[in-house]
């Protein structure tokens, strides 16, 4: 059982640059979040998907797309990178929204860096 | 939307002392309050969790206690262990709600 995993771990990119950020989860979950890490600041949510099938934003969708593309895989794309886009970026997994199963299990981040 | 703030920002302490992280929440529909731990180039892992129904949840040496009244709660680490180092979140969650809420992080070190 490996949680939740995410690939790649490091990524260097131009701007202007696209990626594809991947991420799956072997817990049966059926949500999944994205979430960006900035220095001295929190984690905040990209986009997120209640079950498979929907996607929703989150409180910094712009310059983001996302893609379920089924009940295990959520992947988060940059078309177009930009220097902002610097960050470290989660994927997170739970149950589901409701009471008692709301909570998020992480995976371990990739790490971008937009020149 | 929701408002978590966390203090303090950094956090030492002698090992075996016991540390105290305090985060306030600005929206009384939240019921929902994870503390997450986070190592070095890792991602958040949860530690413990409280719901509004209760004040007080303990786990070892880890405790949370929640004021609803007040909107803060906090999390206690007792008989701190150099293992313990790390940065820790608070966070916030309404049920139902797509969105947790995070505070900005304590960066706490334990000095053998």
């Amino acid at each position: 059982n490996a949680g939740v995993t995410q690939t790649p771990k490091f990524q260097v990119l131009k701007t202007g640059q696209s990626m594809t950020l991947q991420c799956a989860q072997d817990m049966n979950h059926n949500s999944m979040y994205w979430y960006r890490q900035d220095p001295g600041m929190g984690l905040r949510l990209i986009y997120y998907s209640a079950s498979e099938g929907t996607t929703d934003k989150g409180e910094v969708p712009n310059g983001y797309n996302v893609s379920r593309l089924n009940k295990r895989e959520f992947s988060l794309r940059l078309e177009s990178a930009a220097p902002s886009q610097t960050s470290v970026y989660f994927c997170a997994s739970s149950e589901a929204l409701g009471l008692g199963s709301e909570t998020q299990y992480f995976g371990p981040g990739t790490r971008l860096l937009v020149l | 939307g929701e408002n978590v703030e966390q203090h303090p920002s950094t956090l030492s302490v002698q090992e075996g002392d016991s540390a105290v992280i305090k985060c306030t929440y600005s929206d009384s529909a939240s019921n929902y309050f994870p503390w997450y731990k986070q190592e070095l180039g890792k991602g958040p892992q949860l530690i413990i969790d409280i719901r509004s129904n209760v004040g007080e949840k303990k786990d070892q040496r880890i405790a949370v206690t929640l004021n609803k009244t007040a909107k803060h709660f906090s999390l206690h680490i007792t008989e701190t262990q150099p293992e313990d180092s790390a940065v820790y979140f608070c966070a916030a969650q309404q049920t139902g709600a797509n969105n947790l809420f995070f505070g900005t992080g304590t960066r706490l070190t334990v000095i053998p």
